[in-house]
């Protein structure tokens, strides 16, 4: 189906492990977003891309590491998890900077033990 | 730092009536203003959006109404019903951040029936 799809799901991992949550979007958008939810701080932006290659930090980007060698993935790698770390990701895309509308992902709850 | 502050953060209102999210900002440079809905284990959608040159823009019974000298905005929810119980994000765009949105807090709407 069309659209933008996380994987996993559902994560649990433990204190000091490297995990990759997956994004993938069928729109061909330039642009895409991760960011994470927690209780009381909204949606935090992470890390965004612009197009496949050029990447960007946002608010809350350390400890996460992201990658866009095609314009379709965005891949978010938490090098080494932390209980802070714990939270709703979500993946988003947008088609150009005229086009501001952001599409989301269904989101990759993670918990780190 | 918060660009964008949400109230309330949790708001319960009775069926049939009014709901009232307000939002504050302190960047002129935003030029764009969405509202974003999301449903329990869904990702955020967009809901409804206005550009500063527009002091209200209404799309069946949700209004947004915007108040560029106090550089606030609001959302309205008329006829408030059950199926409108959701988390409520407001954002802004900065005109030279591509798509970039800065998210407020998220509003956890309760309409009661």
């Amino acid at each position: 189906d069309a659209g933008i799809t996380q994987s996993p799901r559902y994560k649990i991992t433990e204190t000091g492990r490297q995990v990759t949550l997956m994004c993938h979007q069928t729109w061909s958008h330039s642009y895409m977003f991760w960011y994470r939810q927690d209780l009381g701080h909204g949606l935090r932006l992470i890390y965004y891309s612009a197009a496949a290659d050029i990447t960007d930090k946002g608010e809350v980007p350390d400890g996460y590491v992201v990658s866009r060698s095609k314009t379709e993935n965005f891949p978010l790698t938490l090098e080494s998890a932390t209980r802070s770390q714990t939270s709703v990701y979500f993946c988003a895309s947008s088609g150009s900077e005229l086009a501001f509308e952001q599409y989301f992902g269904p989101g990759t709850r993670l918990t780190v033990t | 730092q918060q660009q964008v502050k949400q109230s309330p953060q949790s708001l319960i209102v009775q069926k049939g009536g009014i709901s009232i999210i307000n939002c504050a900002y302190e960047n002129t440079a935003f030029d764009y203003f969405p509202w974003y809905q999301q449903f329990p284990g869904k990702g955020p959608a967009l809901l409804i959006a206005i550009r500063p040159d527009v002091s209200e823009k209404k799309e069946g019974r949700f209004t947004i109404s915007f108040n560029k000298s106090a550089k606030q905005f609001s959302l309205h929810i008329m006829d408030s019903q059950p199926g409108d119980s959701a988390t409520y994000f407001c954002a802004a765009r900065e005109e030279t951040s591509g798509s970039r949105l800065t998210f407020g807090e998220g509003t956890q709407l309760t309409v009661n029936p």
